[in-house]
């Protein structure tokens, strides 16, 4: 399968702690972003990365998440301090030039 | 700030009808439009892209892209129950590349057996 990877599918944490996500992309692809997304809403963009650098992060982006791309290939979004408002649909998506296609996505749980 | 704007439906459409979804966008230099498909509990599909106005067909998919009017839609001919899903709306940012694409809230289509 030469789709966009995602793990862990579901994760279900207790408020506070530290979570990690990791995304594989289409290997072809340079260009890497993170979405979020609540029930009833259409994805929302987090960060952006082109190869290795992350070119650009949104206002949504707050200090307690972090992402990387080391080596511009796999990406990580790490978030810390989880919030009951952190709980969505943590999206990867992979991009030639500006389609996304997406990951299977991680649900956050955060109870 | 860019804005799509989708009704969320939802729009229920008799098995084998024509399901007709709209969408209006706020940028005026947008150049290309994305319809995805979204299954419940699922991550986005992309089924369509349109770049140029007029219609673009794919199977029983078109879209239709007027510029002047801000505008895009998506017909989906002899609608079967497998098209019900929740159908989202994305506009990528100028010049193609940062912020990503910008979502409308989806449509909610429900094909009536």
């Amino acid at each position: 399968d030469t789709g966009v990877s995602q793990d862990p599918r579901h994760k279900i944490t207790k408020r506070g702690q530290n979570v990690t996500f990791r995304c594989d992309p289409i290997s072809e692809h340079n260009r890497l972003y993170w979405y979020r997304q609540t029930l009833g809403q259409g994805p929302e963009f987090l960060t952006y990365f082109q190869n290795e650098a992350q070119l650009e992060k949104s206002r949504l982006l707050s200090d307690r998440f972090s992402a990387e791309r080391p080596k511009g290939s796999f990406s990580t979004l790490e978030i810390q301090r989880t919030e009951q408002g952190d709980s969505a649909m943590y999206l990867c998506a992979s991009s030639p030039w500006t389609e996304a296609f997406f990951g299977q996505g991680t649900r956050l749980t955060v109870v | 700030q860019k804005e799509v704007e989708q009704n969320s439906g939802p729009l229920s459409v008799p098995e084998g009808a024509i399901a007709s979804l709209n969408c209006t966008y706020s940028d005026r230099v947008s150049q290309s439009f994305f319809w995805y498909r979204q299954y419940s509990g699922k991550s986005p599909e992309l089924i369509m892209s349109i770049y140029s106005n007029g219609d673009k067909e794919d199977g029983r998919f078109t879209a239709q892209l007027n510029k002047a009017s801000q505008y895009v839609s998506l017909l989906i001919r002899d609608s079967q129950p497998s098209d019900s899903a929740t159908y989202l709306c994305a506009v990528p940012p100028e010049g193609g590349g940062a912020d990503g694409l910008t979502f409308g809230k989806g449509t909610h289509l429900i094909i009536q057996p």
